[in-house]
């Protein structure tokens, strides 16, 4: 069972819509991060939110951290081709360093 | 900056040979890690290191060892290969280890064990 739950796993939409990726858990955690990763490289950071109901905007793409800190959401707005790629949530509870990944969603925008 | 690099980018070995996933950073960064990333479970930690000569394992460290003599470097060494150790590797590096400290990572390496 993973510690983060990503949903869905996979998503093809049409250039043009709106999107939302969720990444949830039972466990609290004290920061969550959001990475796209594109095939053959490594995953690149997009966000990190640390406070509980903050909600960072990055251009298309907004993103919220649950009150409760055990879940969040990544919306694309108008999604572009250039959107593609699987997504990652990655979170570190309380008291922990290590990092601890979703399984991530792969998102197909096509054209 | 070179970034993050990892050798070589592509591996096939035998069951039960050993080898190195060589990783370097030119960030001056203190942490370090290694992931493998399996399809439908995203990337799980193998081991960390909080600076030169210390390390900690992950939540998949067996069959696997680090050291860590140098900040630039963090090699990975398979003592025996076995097939569950398909998959693909990524280093990563980050300033100071908090969690909320930015993660860099590596192009990976594409290891088979056949």
């Amino acid at each position: 069972t993973q510690l983060l739950e990503q949903s869905p796993q996979f998503l093809s939409i049409q250039e043009g819509e709106n999107l939302t990726v969720y990444c949830n858990s039972s466990s609290v955690f004290s920061s969550l991060q959001w990475y796209r990763q594109e095939p053959g490289e490594g995953p690149v950071l997009l966000v990190t939110v640390v406070t509980g109901g903050e909600v960072k905007k990055l251009k298309r793409l907004t993103f919220q951290f649950g009150d409760a800190r055990k879940d969040s959401s990544l919306h694309i707005t108008a999604a572009q081709p250039g959107d593609t790629g699987l997504y990652l949530c990655a979170g570190a509870r309380t008291g922990r360093r290590a990092l601890t990944f979703g399984s991530g969603t792969r998102l197909q925008v096509q054209p | 900056n070179a970034g993050v690099t990892q050798t070589p980018k592509f591996q096939v070995l035998k069951t039960g040979q050993s080898m190195t996933l060589q990783c370097a950073q030119d960030m001056n960064h203190e942490y370090m890690s290694w992931y493998r990333q399996d399809p439908g479970m995203g990337l799980r930690l193998i081991h960390y290191s909080v600076g030169a000569g210390i390390t900690d394992q992950g939540e998949v460290p067996n069959g696997y060892n680090v050291s860590r003599s140098t900040t630039e470097d963090f090699p990975l060494r398979l003592l025996s290969a076995a097939p569950s150790q398909t998959s693909v590797y990524f280093c990563a590096s980050s300033r100071g280890g908090g969690t909320t400290d930015t993660q860099y990572f590596g192009p990976g390496t594409r290891l088979t064990v056949l």
